[in-house]
């Protein structure tokens, strides 16, 4: 099981352009859950996806954010328009129901 | 909803000693408590979770304590070595189509 997979790990963008972070769950895993994290700070819960169904996306800004759990493939975080304060370490993490949640790598986004 | 609350937000003990960091919880439905640790740069991991039909679980040296009428849970780590040295996140549940609820983190340092 080759556990939850980000690409790509590290993006630059400038402001105005688009940030595409993907999340490929583990093997079997149907909830994907994506989290913000600035340097020296918390985890900051933004959007929980069950496959092609949007769960609770109350952590994630109205503007500029999406995300999608297609059917097939993986789960896509768009940022449109980004700006430095986009700026951080965005996780995904898998689950399987009622059990503990794996995270990825992390894609570190850096908006010059 | 749910809230919960970690402290310390930073705690310091001399390598060989124990550290304990608690986290208080709002809602009396969360059953699923688990305590992730993330290393510097590094993705956060589980290192042990507690189900609500237990007060205790012990894992070598670490272990987790539930009370559940005083709607709190606890880490505790004895016999602390340098690699422990890490951000320690406790979370808290209600059920398998619910986000995990983050506590901010404590930052543990050991001092050698």
């Amino acid at each position: 099981n080759a556990g939850v997979m980000q690409n790509p790990r590290h993006l630059v963008r400038r402001r105005g352009q688009e940030a595409r972070l993907r999340c490929s769950p583990m093997k079997g895993h149907s909830h994907v859950y994506w989290y913000r994290q600035l340097p020296e700070e918390g985890l900051k819960f933004m959007v929980y996806l069950q496959k092609e169904n949007i769960i609770d996306e109350s952590g994630m800004p109205k503007e500029r954010f999406s995300a999608e759990f297609p059917k097939e493939g993986p789960s896509i975080l768009r940022i449109q328009q980004v700006v430095r304060g986009d700026s951080a370490a965005y996780f995904c993490a898998s689950s399987e129901g009622y059990n503990e949640q794996f995270f990825g790598p992390g894609t570190r986004l850096t908006v010059l | 909803g749910e809230n919960v609350e970690q402290h310390p937000s930073t705690l310091s003990v001399q390598e060989g000693d124990s550290a304990v960091i608690k986290c208080t919880y709002s809602d009396s439905a969360s059953n699923y408590f688990p305590w992730y640790k993330q290393e510097l740069g590094k993705r956060p991991q589980l290192i042990i979770d507690i189900r609500s039909n237990v007060g205790e679980k012990k894992d070598q040296r670490i272990a987790v304590t539930l009370n559940k009428t005083a709607k709190h849970f606890s880490l505790h780590i004895t016999e602390t070595q340098p690699e422990d040295s890490a951000v320690y996140f406790c979370a808290a549940q209600k059920g398998s189509n619910y986000q995990l609820i983050w506590g901010a983190g404590t930052k543990l340092i050991i001092k050698p």
